[in-house]
């Protein structure tokens, strides 16, 4: 069955801290989608970033970047040198491809609550 | 382009009442869903739509209905509200199945 770890409940830095939220996912199909939300106190959820499954490259945009190693299962997000603006509650996605089609409904991880002290 | 909106924001119902929540949305998406999150198990889906006059069953089904009649629009009904109902109601929409979700604002409904 397809799910997503989060093992990480809450994570608190003090500001310019790096810092990487950790996600472990499960799946059997072999083409699937991973996706990171962010859900600020405002409480919407903002699309960061979507990889898929047969592309393993590292991905760098501004603070944030994303490992995804497949021989693990995971798909980590750093932010560096963070920032007050960055807290906020972080969630890991898995997209599933339904029986007979795809319909790309995500499977949310149970998010990692970042606070950024300053 | 607003994106997706949902409404209401905010309502408070009784145990037992019914009530109908709004989901639109102005991409010309043919992918919609219902989620609901509570505290400490992120979001989980109640109903898809793949299509206008499509809908299935998510992961927390049970309670819920919807609908899809135009296909920017997406209806979730609450026939009898129960408390266990109480929870942040998130719609979304999609262009395909390999792109990323679009979320609404959220409905917070309480159920007494």
């Amino acid at each position: 069955a397809q799910k997503v770890t989060q093992a990480q409940t809450e994570i608190s830095v003090v500001e310019k801290e790096d810092v990487t939220l950790d996600c472990v996912y499960e799946t059997r199909d072999t083409t699937y989608y991973l996706f990171w939300y962010k859900q600020p106190p405002s409480g919407e959820l903002v699309f960061l970033i979507r990889r898929n499954s047969f592309d393993e490259q590292n991905e760098i945009s501004g603070r944030y970047s994303w490992n995804f190693q497949k021989s693990t299962s995971s798909f980590n997000f750093t932010i560096t040198a963070s920032q007050v603006v960055d807290s906020a509650v972080y969630f890991c996605a898995l997209s599933e491809a339904d029986y007979g089609g795809a319909t790309n409904k995500l499977i949310f991880g149970t998010g990692t609550l970042l606070a950024v002290q300053p | 382009n607003a994106g997706v909106t949902q409404t209401p924001k905010f309502r408070v119902l009784k145990t037992g009442q019914s009530m109908t929540l709004l989901c639109a949305q102005d991409m010309n998406h043919e992918y919609m869903y219902w989620y609901r999150q509570d505290p400490g198990m992120g979001l989980r889906l109640i109903h898809y739509s793949v299509g206008e006059g499509t809908t299935a069953k998510g992961e927390v089904p049970d309670g819920y209905n919807v609908s899809r009649l135009k296909k920017q629009n997406f209806l979730l009904g609450l026939e009898s509200a129960a408390p266990s109902q109480t929870s942040v109601y998130f719609c979304a929409s999609s262009y395909s199945v390999t792109n990323e979700q679009f979320f609404g604002p959220g409905t917070r409904l309480t159920v007494l």
